[in-house]
């Protein structure tokens, strides 16, 4: 079966600090991979997707970057933090095609103070 | 563009009760349409999915989904509501075959009275 992991889980971070964010996943291979954030317990915002290595989509142009160095993990990261970074940022993965359901890493909390 | 609609930010059900959790829709072409559910400090769960055929839709938990072309909807159902079932729940589109993006709702939360 298939598998998702994210870490860390909780981080708090000042502003103006480095972010890296991992996702990998197991039992699959050539996902689709996405990162999301959620801000207040609320609606998801797409922030990058990748369909294959080195191949990112970014869907808000801001301080944060993403890379996929290998077919199943993907790493959310950032040069300087804003106190706007702050967020549940989660990972997800499909099948590879509209048709098929994402599904999502546990999350982490990131708190910029 | 694809877009979608949670007309509600909170719905209240006594336990026993049916619920449902409206979702609306907007896509050129036909939609592939899910819904999640999202616990406290959780990843969002896969519930169900319509792609196509039959517009009654089973999904996890006992959750069902109808979908309505001629209103655009796919309203999420549940015969009888659980304490457990109390959580935040998502409606997300996506459009054509190759479209590799979901579009959220903003999210319904779900509370049932013991």
């Amino acid at each position: 079966s298939q598998t998702i992991h994210q870490w860390p889980a909780t981080l708090v971070q000042p502003v103006g600090s480095p972010l890296s964010l991992e996702c990998t996943v197991e039992g699959t291979s050539n996902p689709n991979l996405y990162w999301y954030r959620q801000a207040a317990g609320r609606g998801l915002q797409l922030l990058f997707y990748s369909v294959g290595i080195g191949q990112i989509s970014s869907e808000v142009p801001q301080n944060l970057s993403a890379s996929r160095p290998q077919d199943r993990q993907f790493i959310l990261s950032s040069k300087k933090l804003l106190l706007s970074d702050s967020g549940f940022y989660l990972c997800a993965w499909n099948a590879g095609t509209a048709a098929y359901e994402q599904y999502f890493g546990p999350g982490t909390r990131l708190t910029v103070t | 563009a694809q877009s979608v609609a949670q007309p509600e930010d909170q719905v209240n059900v006594a336990e026993g009760n049916p619920l449902t959790v409206k979702c609306t829709y907007s896509v050129s072409g036909n939609p592939y349409l899910f819904w999640y559910v999202q616990y406290p400090n959780r990843g969002l769960q896969f519930l169900l999915k319509y792609i196509t055929g039959d517009n009654l839709v089973k999904g996890s938990y006992g959750f069902e989904a109808e979908f309505n072309k001629s209103q655009t909807s796919f309203h999420l159902k549940k015969p009888s509501a659980l304490v457990s079932d109390s959580a935040l729940y998502f409606c997300a589109v996506s459009a054509y075959f190759g479209n590799e993006k979901l579009t959220f709702g903003t999210g319904t939360r779900l509370t049932i009275i013991p």
